[in-house]
């Protein structure tokens, strides 16, 4: 067990629709990372946040948005869904950024897009 | 931009034979370099990573890697495999992004152990 935790860890909708992928970070990390993985493209890096602000990003959409709250919980927001969105999305956590500091992934969630 | 290269999407090998997952970096200052493991339904984690501290890196479940200039490589080894070892292992290497660090991952090597 990582210490992360994302919600849900199975969705499945249509397309056009909109979701909300949630992460909870180790006790401690202030930094949040988010990933997807597929098959064609591997793992990407979306975006970054650090303590609340957005720090990187990266290959994110412009139809997907993210933030950090106060209690240092992330949401990934993905809207106008097409049928290429479906993929893993993994958030990873860690104590500040990644230059030389392990990062802990959660499970990810699955999201199906029909 | 820095980058890492998998050599092999699928390596094979029986089990207690040696394990070589290859990895070369692009850098052009020295980089972090990580290797990660991700085993079905899972998350990837840790498995070692090099800091610059020494250029041989040990790290669980047996893995090791040595960091090679000359070569601008980060291979993984395992002396002898077992089949809990079948998984995906992913290179890594710290990157710069923004105001932050970010690790950009290869494209991943599926180990496949054979009894």
């Amino acid at each position: 067990d990582s210490g992360v935790t994302q919600t849900p860890k199975h969705l499945i909708t249509a397309t056009g629709q909109r979701v909300t992928l949630r992460c909870s970070p180790r006790s401690g990390d202030l930094s949040v990372y988010w990933y997807q993985q597929s098959l064609d493209q591997g793992l990407q890096f979306l975006i970054q946040y650090y303590n609340g602000e957005e720090r990187a990003k990266g290959n994110i959409l412009e139809r997907f948005s993210a933030q950090q709250f106060p209690d240092l919980h992330s949401e990934l927001n993905l809207s106008s869904l097409e049928l290429g969105d479906s993929a893993l999305y993994f958030c990873a956590s860690s104590v500040t950024d990644a230059r030389w500091n392990t990062i802990y992934f959660g499970e990810g969630s699955w999201l199906t897009v029909v | 931009a820095q980058s890492v290269t998998q050599l092999g999407s699928h390596v094979s090998v029986s089990e207690g034979a040696l394990v070589l997952l290859r990895c070369n970096y692009s850098s052009s200052v020295p980089p972090y370099l990580f290797w990660y493991v991700q085993y079905p339904n899972q998350g990837l984690q840790l498995l070692l990573k090099y800091t610059s501290a020494a250029t041989l890196v040990k790290g669980i479940n047996g893995f090791e890697a040595e960091f090679k200039k000359s070569e601008t490589s980060f291979h993984l080894t395992k002396p002898s495999a077992h089949m809990s070892d079948a998984a995906e292992y992913f290179c890594a290497v710290s990157e710069r992004a923004g105001g932050s660090y970010i690790p950009t991952f290869g494209r991943g090597t599926s180990l496949i152990v054979h009894p």
